[in-house]
């Protein structure tokens, strides 16, 4: 395994279609998280999962917006009638959860880039 | 309210120089994680360093060295003898104890170029 995957790696879509999005995480990873990026900002925090369970969910995510992560694997990113607005990186990042005190790198994935025309 | 700043959006250097990029974060907790991530320009964020609130030791790594002081609510970053190839955009970002999801949060990045 060598570091999370996306996929795709680039979406060009009409505005009102969905979109789904795959991420795999490195395989131990028991966290998972989505980010947007938008260009000249820094990633924000979408939602993340601890095994298949959704934790936690930004303001950001929309009711348009659904996650999913099936036995705590792979997880899915899926935006209903998309906006263009959405335009965006979806950055995908795992992590190990306290391997040892502290140790909460986050490791990201290359990301899908979202064009929604 | 920003809890990371970043105030140079963009920093231009000569191959061989010496660069610091700033970093100020904001935070209530008394144990929390800062880290910086490059971004090169095929997108994906790379690790290269976290240091915890309990530990102000500064850290070298090479051409890269890190300096926390939380006096200042700072966590600098130094690149020495820049090369072409530290040439993408640089991230700071928090994550702190009380949020038990530890996600992160991230400044607006400063944009590094080293011109050859």
């Amino acid at each position: 395994d060598t570091g999370v995957s996306q996929n795709p790696r680039h979406k060009i879509t009409k505005r009102g279609q969905n979109v789904t999005f795959r991420c795999d995480p490195i395989s131990e990873h028991n966290r998972l998280y989505w980010y947007r990026q938008t260009l000249g900002q820094g990633p924000e925090f979408l939602t993340y999962f601890q095994n298949e369970a959704q934790l936690e969910k930004s303001r950001l995510l929309s009711d348009r917006f659904s996650a999913e992560r099936p036995k705590g694997s792979f997880s899915t990113l899926e935006i209903q009638r998309t906006e263009q607005g959405d335009s965006a990186m979806y950055l995908c990042a795992s992590s190990l959860l306290f391997r040892v005190a502290g140790d909460i790198e986050q490791f990201f994935g290359p990301g899908t880039r979202l064009t929604v025309l | 309210a920003q809890k990371v700043t970043q105030a140079q959006t963009e920093i231009s250097v000569v191959e061989k120089e010496d660069v610091t990029l700033d970093c100020v974060y904001e935070t209530r907790d008394t144990t929390y994680y800062l880290f910086w991530y490059k971004q090169p320009p095929s997108g994906e964020l790379v690790f290269l360093i976290r240091r915890n609130s309990f530990d102000e030791q500064n850290e070298i790594s090479g051409r890269y060295s890190w300096n926390f002081q939380k006096s200042t609510s700072s966590f600098n970053f130094t690149i020495t003898a820049s090369q072409v190839v530290d040439s993408a955009v640089y991230f700071c970002a928090l994550s702190e104890a009380s949020n038990t999801g530890n996600q992160f949060y991230f400044g607006t990045g400063t944009s590094l170029t080293v011109i050859p």
